[in-house]
């Protein structure tokens, strides 16, 4: 089985200001790592996505996260963030060889951008 | 393309009562899912189909029932409702070719059981 932890439920952060939200697993298997973004009253979106090679992943809206092997993380940066990134964050994972395609979230972060 | 649509957005029940959520894709995709979501508790899933007349169990499927008649519907049934199941339920469908592919959610329907 995975679990996923956010390590931050609310984020408040200034305009144009960087931003790393936390995000920690674990599993007994081999992983892909997602970030989707649900902006308020939506349905969540696909941020950016880990499969293999390059630990480093570049995402839209200027977002990037970093998978750590060994810390077993993959938290998301934003060097300057904007007033329309406030929203909800979750990290979530799936084994590899996971047929479904039924992914484990985590509880989300919420990010809150101040001017 | 509409992609992932689900209806009511809103709905208020009473406990005891029935209720079915609507969840249709346009994408031709062959999963489907249902989770519900709690505030600090991310998205737990409920049940996942992997192609019409196929049906599986997740992480929390007391209270709920599915059918997939077709490739497009994934309709999610509470037949007794509970105030546990006051939530936020999205549908999602990704397509088929591995667990990498991107799960496509729907806007969510806002259930309150009182």
């Amino acid at each position: 089985a995975q679990s996923v932890t956010q390590l931050d439920s609310q984020v408040p952060v200034f305009e144009e200001a960087p931003v790393e939200l936390r995000c920690n697993y674990s599993s007994s298997v081999s992983v892909y790592l997602f970030w989707y973004v649900q902006y308020p009253n939506q349905g969540l979106q696909l941020l950016l996505k880990y499969l293999s090679g390059s630990t480093l992943v570049k995402g839209i809206n200027g977002f990037e996260a970093e998978f750590n092997k060994s810390q077993t993380s993959f938290h998301l940066r934003k060097p300057s963030v904007h007033i329309s990134d406030t929203a909800e964050y979750f990290c979530a994972v799936t084994p590899v060889n996971n047929a479904g395609n039924m992914l484990t979230f985590g509880g989300g972060t919420r990010l809150m951008v101040k001017p | 393309n509409a992609g992932v649509t689900q209806t009511p957005k809103f709905r208020i029940l009473k406990i005891g009562q029935s209720m079915t959520l609507q969840c249709t894709q346009d994408m031709n995709h062959n999963y489907m899912y249902w989770y519900r979501q709690d505030p600090g508790m991310g998205l737990k899933l409920i049940y996942y189909s992997v192609g019409a007349g196929i049906t599986d169990k997740g992480e929390v499927p007391n209270g709920y029932n599915v059918s997939r008649s077709t490739t497009e519907d994934f309709p999610l049934r509470l037949e007794l409702a509970a105030p546990s199941q006051t939530s936020v339920y999205f549908c999602a469908s990704s397509g088929t070719g591995g667990p990498y592919n991107e799960q496509f959610f729907g806007p969510g329907t806002r259930l309150t059981v009182l």
